[in-house]
């Protein structure tokens, strides 16, 4: 059973600039969930979404936004990033959002 | 508001010895607990899961248990090896959340020389 895939894998971009990450959840998960990794806050919560809906919210501004596509897949936008975006974005899927998540390799994003 | 900390930061060990790692949080309502293991610059593996309703769980060399009621967890890691270092993360459920957001410790970063 293939596992959870995130692309790209790593991404420069620079101040101001707009970025999608994609998430594939594993085959017959429904929940797909995103988080922020930093050196200085740790692992944060992004969002949740399930059946294509946002089920849940972290404590982010708007410019951080997601969808989820009727295969389960998902994409995570950021818009006029800034240089405190930079971070390893992991996704994570389970099969109701409360069972066990399974994590996928992240996306490094590094803002320059 | 839930928070999990993991105590001690960092822990180094030499190989062959038996460890235990810390992780409190301050909400004991809780759905369940997952450890996981991180390797640098990687995503995290999921290691067990513990629901609400269970003491503990075990898979190889790993035991986890759980005290809701103090707010506490241990991972147990037998006979450790080079192969065990890595950052080792501790994140709650809570059920105070409408769905299904994990509270992460910031992690115990575990050294095993041989």
């Amino acid at each position: 059973k293939a596992g959870v895939t995130q692309t790209p894998r790593y991404l420069i971009k620079t101040r101001g600039q707009q970025v999608t990450l994609s998430c594939s959840p594993i085959s017959g998960h429904r929940s797909v969930s995103w988080y922020q990794q930093t050196p200085g806050q740790g692992l944060q919560f992004l969002f949740e979404y399930f059946s294509e809906t946002q089920r849940n919210k972290g404590n982010f501004p708007g410019r951080f936004s997601g969808r989820q596509f009727s295969n389960s897949r998902s994409e995570m936008n950021v818009s006029t990033l800034e240089l405190g975006d930079s971070a390893l974005y992991l996704c994570a899927s389970s099969f109701s959002g409360n069972n066990e998540q399974f994590f996928g390799p992240g996306t490094r994003l590094t803002v320059l | 508001k839930q928070e999990v900390t993991q105590i001690p930061a960092a822990l180094s060990v030499p190989e062959g010895e038996n460890l235990v790692l810390n992780c409190s949080f301050t909400d004991s309502a809780i759905y369940n607990l997952q450890w996981f293991r991180q390797d640098p610059g990687k995503g995290l593996t999921s290691l067990l899961l513990i629901q609400s309703s269970q003491r503990e769980q075990t898979s190889g060399r790993l035991n986890a248990s759980l005290d809701k009621s103090s707010g506490r967890s241990t991972l147990y890691i037998a006979a450790s090896q080079p192969g065990d270092s890595a950052t080792y993360l501790c994140a709650v459920r809570s059920q105070d959340q409408a769905g299904t957001a994990l509270i992460f410790g910031k992690g115990t970063t575990l050294s095993v020389s041989s």
